[in-house]
Order: structure tokens, then sequence, then C-alpha cells
């Protein structure tokens, strides 16, 4: 069965900095392209980033681009989301979701998400 | 970017009852259009993909509709389990986009 599991969400202070991983099982790894989405207090789903199979492509909303950067390590299984430059309007719970394809598809696993507050 | 409107934001409707939401996109996405499920404080589940496809273990009482720019998800007989958010998703092109999603309560 698949799974993810993601961490490394917290409190952080404007400006600051923070990775996210998101550790992957039940499947193999590189098949499959993964996407982060985000879901502020009270607020519906963002996406924010997604990574092929392979991690030769990616793409990041434009809300995050230049701050937000994703990649994944295929030895470990895992996904991450390096934010930096962050800002109120980050506070979110972040999800990774496994898409179907491995460039594409709908996303058919998410996990339980991590919470992320930037605030001083 | 491809806009997602959904519609109604809110609905109430009782155990039993037939509820249809709506999710139109502002350009043609063929049928790339996801539909998922979100329940308080949990992590969204997958019901519908390729606007039409049952994701396995989902009910049959869920089933999707459309192609180009409009999409429905019907629920034929509301459970109680089925009270919760619901949200559409294109995955067309990049930025992926969801709907603004829509509240189904009980009434």
């Amino acid at each position: 069965e698949v799974h993810l599991l993601e961490s490394g969400g917290g409190l952080v202070q404007p400006g600051g900095s923070l990775r996210l991983s998101c550790a992957a099982s039940g499947l193999t790894f590189t098949n499959y392209a993964l996407t982060w989405v985000r879901q502020a207090p009270g607020k519906g789903l963002e996406w924010v980033a997604s990574i092929s199979g392979g991690g030769d492509y990616t793409y990041h909303a434009d809300s995050v681009k230049g701050r937000f950067t994703i990649s994944r390590d295929i030895s470990k299984s895992t996904l991450y989301l390096q934010m930096t430059s962050l800002e109120a309007g980050d506070t979110a719970v972040y999800y990774c979701a496994k898409r179907s394809g491995r460039n594409n598809g709908p996303h058919d696993y998410w996990g339980q998400g991590t919470l992320v507050t930037v605030s001083s | 970017d491809i806009q997602m409107t959904q519609s109604p934001s809110s609905l109430s409707a009782s155990v039993g009852d037939r509820v249809t939401i709506t999710c139109r996109a502002s350009q043609g996405i063929s049928s790339w259009l996801a539909w998922y499920q979100q329940k308080p404080e949990k992590a969204p589940k997958s019901l519908i993909y390729d606007a039409s496809s049952l994701q396995g273990g989902v009910p049959s009482r869920f089933s999707g509709n459309g192609s180009g720019t409009d999409f429905t998800l019907t629920i034929s007989r509301l459970q109680p389990e089925d009270f919760a958010s619901y949200y559409c998703q294109q995955y067309n092109s990049f930025p992926l986009t969801f709907g603004g999603g829509t509240r189904v309560q009980i009434k």
C-alpha cells in the first residue's frame, strides 16, 4: 500500500527557511510524479510545486517561484520542499501527493500533511 | 492560467438526497479533471479522475461527468459520511488549479 509521510513543519519567523520532507513507501519511487499542495487555515487547496518521476522536470507556482524549490532523493524515496524567505501568507498545512503517472495524472494518494506557521 | 469555478460554495442537504456540484474551467481541459473529498482536519481523498472514472474503493453513489469546460460531481443518495468539502482540480496544464470548494452540510 502506498504511504506518504510528511515532516519538517513548525513555527518559523518571517524571512526564515524550512525544509519539508515526504517519505514515500509502497511504490516504485521513480515511476511517479509528486506534488506539494498547501491549505491555509480555513481556505481551499492551492498547488505549490510538482516534480517528474525522474526529477528532470520541476514546476512551481508563481506565488512561491524563486523562494521554494521542490526536489527528490531517489536513494531515500523522499520528496523535499526547500522554503526560503517565508512570509505570513505561507502559513498552511502542506500536503505531498502522488500523481498517477511518471510525468502527469491526477493525485491518487495524499499524505496527512505538516503544518507550517510563519509568525514572529 | 486555467481558472476553475466551482458552484455552489456550500449546500445543505439531507441523508438520501441527490446532490450535484458543478465545476467550470476557463478554457477547455478535455477530460483532465479530478474530484477530491476532504473531511475536517483530514487530507484530501481522491474520488474521481479523468472526469468520470471512479477511484478504487469509492462507493458507486459517486459519479462524475463532463468534458471540455463543464463538469459535474453527483452523489446519488447522500450518506452521513458524505458530509464534507469537495474540490475539483484540472491537470491539463501547469499551473495545476483547484476549484474553490463546495461544503456539503447536513440540513
